[in-house]
């Protein structure tokens, strides 16, 4: 069984501070990984992909990737309220063998709460 | 990303009854996926409906209870069947994007209240 493990929080931080999410995941053989943003009543909207080791900023996000301990992160800095939402951590694994099939699992999400 | 739309939005249905979910996307894809997602839980992957071929089910989830049809590259169906309370769920389409890096763009879902 393959699994993402997040934290599931809440995670309070205050307005202008950097918010920190982690994600585990089981398979060492995925090779991308996601991080979606869900706000309450909304679908998941993507955020950031990473598939390379190290970091990889977008404005005020940084996913960072390290294989070897199959852990992957999020960071945010600046935090604002409009941050507030739950993030899921997605990873993607191949269906059956040989094929280009695949799928994403996803973690359990972690709920940010921004404070004005 | 591509513009995905569901139908309905959301729905209230009586136990025992059927609901078909529509998919469309404003451009042609692959592969289209098919999630739940029920109350404070994450998302689940139901089924991956590739297009000219069956779909492919996840341990747990029978065609006979969410029959799948993927009649041309841009639509997909979803047929919750024979409803019960715990159907009660937020159903997700999404489909494959156009990088690659196998990232997914998900429609705005389907509230199916079941009573």
């Amino acid at each position: 069984q393959k699994e993402v493990e997040q934290n599931s929080g809440p995670l309070s931080v205050p307005e202008g501070a950097i918010a920190s999410l982690n994600c585990t995941y089981s398979d060492r053989g995925s090779q991308s990984f996601f991080w979606y943003r869900q706000y309450s009543g909304k679908s998941p909207e993507l955020i950031m992909f990473i598939y390379s080791n190290g970091d990889k900023e977008d404005g005020r996000f940084t996913a960072q990737l390290n294989k070897a301990s199959q852990y992957v992160s999020l960071l945010i800095r600046d935090s604002q309220p409009s941050d507030s939402a739950t993030y899921l951590c997605a990873v993607n694994s191949l269906i059956g063998s040989g094929g280009s099939n695949y799928k994403l699992t996803f973690g359990k999400g972690t709920l940010l709460t921004v404070n004005p | 990303s591509a513009v995905i739309s569901q139908k309905p939005s959301r729905d209230i249905c009586q136990r025992g009854t059927s609901l078909t979910i529509q998919c469309q996307v404003d451009s042609q894809v692959t592969m289209m996926f098919w999630y739940r997602q029920q109350p404070g839980q994450s998302l689940t992957l139901i089924a991956t409906a590739n297009q000219g071929s069956e779909a492919t089910y996840e341990s747990g989830f029978v065609i006979d209870k969410f029959p799948i049809s993927r009649p041309n590259l841009t639509f997909s169906t979803l047929t919750v069947s024979n409803m019960s309370p715990e159907d009660s769920s937020i159903y997700l389409c999404s489909v494959e994007g156009q990088g690659a890096v196998d990232e997914q763009y998900f429609g705005p879902g389907t509230r199916l209240t079941v009573t």
